[in-house]
């Protein structure tokens, strides 16, 4: 079966600048997830979908992020306008249903804003 | 508010031996799961192994076991017979269906 796929998978752009990543999960998989990974730490996750719905998107910060999940498949998250602490890899992950199942994650984006 | 602490930075094995990694949570929950992730220097995490907190028997995964202590909320991952491809960021998990954390994770180093 396919696995989780990620675009791109660098990304340079200028503070101030806008940015997207695209997220397809594994197919049949209902929940998806963003997080971001800063150097030499654990994932944070952004926000998660069940389906096309963001059931926690509480660590978004949703005056520059914004992310969608049309038709419960793939995703774009978006930053807009970038700054330089945005910094980081972009994981996308999906699992069948729920937080008890085992997330398949993508290979990352990896943003640097200069 | 849960969280998850994994103390050992980074981690050295010699090739063949055996290496513990340590992971302690804080939760008020008695419903959840616990996982292992590796990520490999090319980034991709997969999973290692998984427990879920209502059995008492310490999953195993090959050369991967676990040693869960619910009670004292620790769930170490031990590798028997280390080998090269096992270098990498290993990160504990703790989730539930809503919710998950995971720890600032292990380098860990294998010694040829």
């Amino acid at each position: 079966e396919a696995g989780v796929v990620q675009s791109p998978r660098y990304k340079i752009i200028e503070k101030k600048q806008p940015v997207a990543f695209w997220c397809n999960p594994i197919s049949g998989h209902n929940t998806l997830y963003w997080y971001r990974q800063n150097l030499g730490q654990g994932p944070e996750l952004l926000i998660r979908y069940e389906n096309e719905e963001a059931v926690d998107d509480s660590q978004l910060p949703k005056d520059r992020f914004s992310a969608e999940r049309l038709k419960g498949v793939d995703s774009t998250l978006k930053i807009q306008p970038a700054e330089l602490g945005d910094s980081a890899v972009y994981l996308c992950a999906s699992s069948h249903f729920g937080g008890r199942d085992t997330q398949y994650f993508g290979p990352g984006t990896r943003l640097t804003v200069l | 508010a849960q969280t998850v602490t994994q103390s050992q930075p980074e981690m050295s094995v010699q090739e063949a031996e055996t290496v513990t990694l340590s992971c302690t949570y804080d939760t008020s929950e008695s419903d959840y799961y616990l996982f292992w992730y590796k990520q490999p220097p090319s980034r991709q995490m997969i999973l290692v192994i998984r427990q879920e907190a209502y059995k008492q028997q310490n999953a195993t995964e090959n050369r991967f076991s676990v040693n869960f202590q619910k009670a004292a909320k620790s769930f170490s991952l031990k590798i028997s017979d280390s080998q090269l491809g096992d270098a990498a960021m290993y990160f504990c998990a703790w989730t539930r269906d809503d919710k998950i954390i995971f720890g600032k994770g292990t380098r860990l180093h294998i010694l040829p």
